[in-house]
């Protein structure tokens, strides 16, 4: 069974500051590795899909690389802003498993001004 | 356009009740999930639906969670005699098979 880690559980930063999300998962596997943001009361936001053959994706200050093998992804934030405050999700997609996501806890994010 | 959206946003009920919830896709989309989140966890799948079939529901935790998409499009996933350990965000979101589902706002339930 699919498990996915995200660590730190929560962060908080100032305003400036270029950070590192980490996500882990137990089964390489995967088809595709994607990053969500999620603000309180609301649904999912994708940010970035990395397919199981890149190594990463880039949207503006976001970059997000995939270590398929190793069962590794980061999210790099560069210059975090206060409108970065959110929680971030990892999800995996099996390609054995057709199209669920399995999602990691979040890693819980605050920029401070 | 319009993105996905789900009723009711909120929803209290006591134990032993029956709810529906209503998810309403993007259009054209042909794939549709459920997920359900419970505080400060990520989403869990619940089940996924291609066209009118439901093509994976492995993630239904019993049988007391049904649902359905009749004409595929709008669904709505159904709990009996609801549970206070059903209290929880379940998000629907919606997929043209190109990767991305996009997400609903999700309806926060609340059994009493």
């Amino acid at each position: 069974k699919q498990e996915v880690t995200q660590i730190p559980a929560a962060l908080s930063v100032p305003e400036g500051e270029n950070l590192v999300l980490n996500c882990s998962f137990t089964d390489s596997a995967i088809y595709n590795l994607q990053w969500f943001r999620q603000d309180p009361g609301k649904g999912l936001t994708s940010l970035l899909l990395i397919q199981s053959s890149q190594r990463e994706q880039t949207s503006g200050r976001l970059n997000a690389s995939l270590d398929k093998s190793s069962g590794r992804s980061t999210l790099y934030i560069a210059a975090s802003q206060p409108g970065d405050s959110a929680t971030y999700l990892c999800a995996v997609r099996q390609g054995t498993s057709g199209s669920r996501l399995t999602f990691g806890e979040g890693t819980q994010l605050t920029v401070n001004p | 356009g319009a993105g996905v959206s789900q009723t009711p946003s909120n929803k209290v009920t006591e134990k032993g009740k029956y709810v529906e919830l209503r998810c309403d896709p993007i259009s054209g989309h042909t794939a549709l999930y459920w997920y359900r989140q419970s505080l400060g966890q990520g989403p869990e799948f619940l089940i996924y639906f291609q066209g009118t079939g439901a093509a994976d529901d492995s993630g239904l935790p019993n049988d007391r969670f049904f649902a359905v998409r009749p004409e595929g499009s709008v669904s709505t996933l159904k709990i009996q005699r609801t549970e206070r350990g059903d209290s929880a965000v379940y998000l629907c979101a919606s997929s043209n098979n190109v990767e991305t589902q996009y997400f609903g706002p999700g309806t926060r339930l609340l059994v009493l």
